[in-house]
């Protein structure tokens, strides 16, 4: 299996709700990352676990709470977004931190 | 000035053309050089890597790094429209914490 994958493929949520996204690879990597990507722009780093630590966490609002509650699933909690979070939400992994990423096909999350 | 730049074009080319598609990068530490292929509303593809510096062929496409002009380029041979997609060029410190430095994108139309 050398796939990352990610649910939901969309999610619609308004400002006062709190949803979940969730990634799953059994590629036996131990470096999970969730990235942005605003239209017409690289994906911009939010946060890296690795070895289930949270390793880097790019001055994200408290509004996204990331998780990896084992060395395979890696969830980011929303709670309180703004429509400017309205964006492609894309995990990826790598056999360990620094070697080659690998995406999912991301959440299109549009905030109401 | 950006750690590595990318032109955005768009790139419009016929149905058989050769591509080149190019970044230029001011870290001389970085070591992973990644062209990724992304279609309109999915995730990243991984598509040509190389380490350190030199040249990678893989079918169509090929892979050069020039660490001393600090450039690097994708070309792609007999394009077809199924190309058609934005190409991210991305670079990495391998000793480091895994972060991903990633060109504006190209955009690359293939006209049949």
């Amino acid at each position: 299996d050398t796939e990352v994958t990610q649910t939901p493929k969309h999610l619609v949520m308004g400002m006062t709700n709190k949803k979940s996204l969730k990634c799953e690879q059994h590629m036996g990597h131990r470096a999970m990352y969730w990235y942005k990507q605003k239209a017409k722009k690289p994906p911009e780093l939010m946060f890296v676990y690795s070895y289930e630590k949270l390793s880097i966490n790019e001055s994200v609002p408290s509004r996204f709470s990331p998780e990896c509650p084992n060395s395979s699933l890696l969830n980011l909690h929303l709670h309180a977004l703004q429509p400017e979070d309205s964006a492609l939400y894309l995990c990826a992994s790598s056999h360990s931190h620094g070697e080659l990423q690998f995406f999912g096909p991301g959440t299109r999350l549009t905030v109401l | 000035q950006k750690e590595v730049e990318q032109d955005p074009g768009p790139l419009s080319v016929p149905e058989g053309a050769i591509v080149s598609l190019n970044c230029t990068y001011s870290n001389s530490a970085f070591q992973y050089f990644m062209w990724y292929r992304q279609y309109s509303r999915k995730g990243p593809e991984l598509l040509m890597y190389t380490y350190s510096s030199g040249n990678k062929e893989d079918g169509r496409f090929t892979a050069q790094v020039d660490k001393s002009s600090k450039y690097i380029s994708l070309f792609i041979r007999d394009s077809q429209p199924s190309d058609s997609a934005t190409y991210l060029c991305a670079m990495s410190i391998s000793s480091n914490t895994g972060k991903l430095i990633f060109g504006q994108g190209t955009t690359l139309q293939v006209k049949p």
